[in-house]
């Protein structure tokens, strides 16, 4: 079965600090990975996409991903954090089922806080 | 274009009263759906609409009902509410069920549920 894993809970970072978000899945096919990002009493934004192609993909807002086969991951970064950027994080992946391949999986989500 | 819109923004009901919540799209989305938002569990799929007159399960599905009688919107009821339905619920839409061509969904700012 599919599955997607965000180890990390929370996690703080000083503003201007780079940032690091893992995502891991379990998918037997080439998956179509998501991050999402949710700020406080909103709906969730997507940030960025991976379908196929450069294993290197960008976002807006400054973020971007990089997809590892061989390590099935899809971890988000970003260079220099600002204090806008505190929110929770999602990482999902499409199940491909019954045709319907828009049925995102997620994960459980890494909240960021952004110290000044 | 208001994108995804959910009403009511919250809700309290007393354990076994009925309500929907409602979830419109002006995109002209095929693909429509509801999850769930709980606490260290990221969000989970309740019902998914892949058009009009079409709807199926998705992982949560007990205690709740969907239709979907036009393209526009996808109604979730509840049907006896209960402790256990105490949650965040977004409703989502996207051009097509199908991953490719580069679709993403896109989400309503969700409803706060309070069953007690």
């Amino acid at each position: 079965a599919q599955s997607v894993t965000q180890p990390d809970i929370h996690i703080t970072v000083s503003e201007g600090a780079s940032l690091e978000l893992r995502c891991n899945y379990s998918y037997g096919a080439t998956p179509y990975l998501f991050w999402y990002v949710q700020s406080p009493g909103q709906g969730l934004q997507l940030l960025l996409k991976y379908f196929s192609g450069d294993t290197l993909v960008q976002g807006i807002k400054g973020f971007e991903a990089e997809f590892k086969r061989s390590q099935s991951s899809f971890n988000l970064r970003k260079p220099s954090v600002h204090w806008s950027d505190a929110a929770e994080y999602f990482c999902a992946v499409a199940k491909n089922y019954g045709g319907a391949t828009n049925k995102l999986i997620f994960g459980t989500g890494t909240l960021l806080a952004v110290q000044p | 274009n208001a994108g995804v819109t959910q009403t009511p923004k919250f809700q309290v009901l007393k354990t076994g009263q009925s309500m929907t919540l409602q979830c419109a799209q002006d995109m002209n989305h095929e693909y429509m759906s509801w999850y769930r938002q709980d606490p260290g569990m990221g969000l989970r799929l309740i019902h998914y609409s892949v058009g009009a007159g079409i709807t199926d399960q998705g992982e949560v599905p007990n205690g709740y009902n969907v239709s979907r009688s036009t393209t526009e919107d996808f109604p979730l009821r509840l049907l006896s509410a209960a402790p256990s339905q105490t949650s965040v619920y977004f409703c989502a839409s996207s051009w097509s069920h199908h991953v490719q061509g580069g679709t993403e969904a896109f989400f309503g700012q969700g409803t706060r549920l309070t069953v007690v």
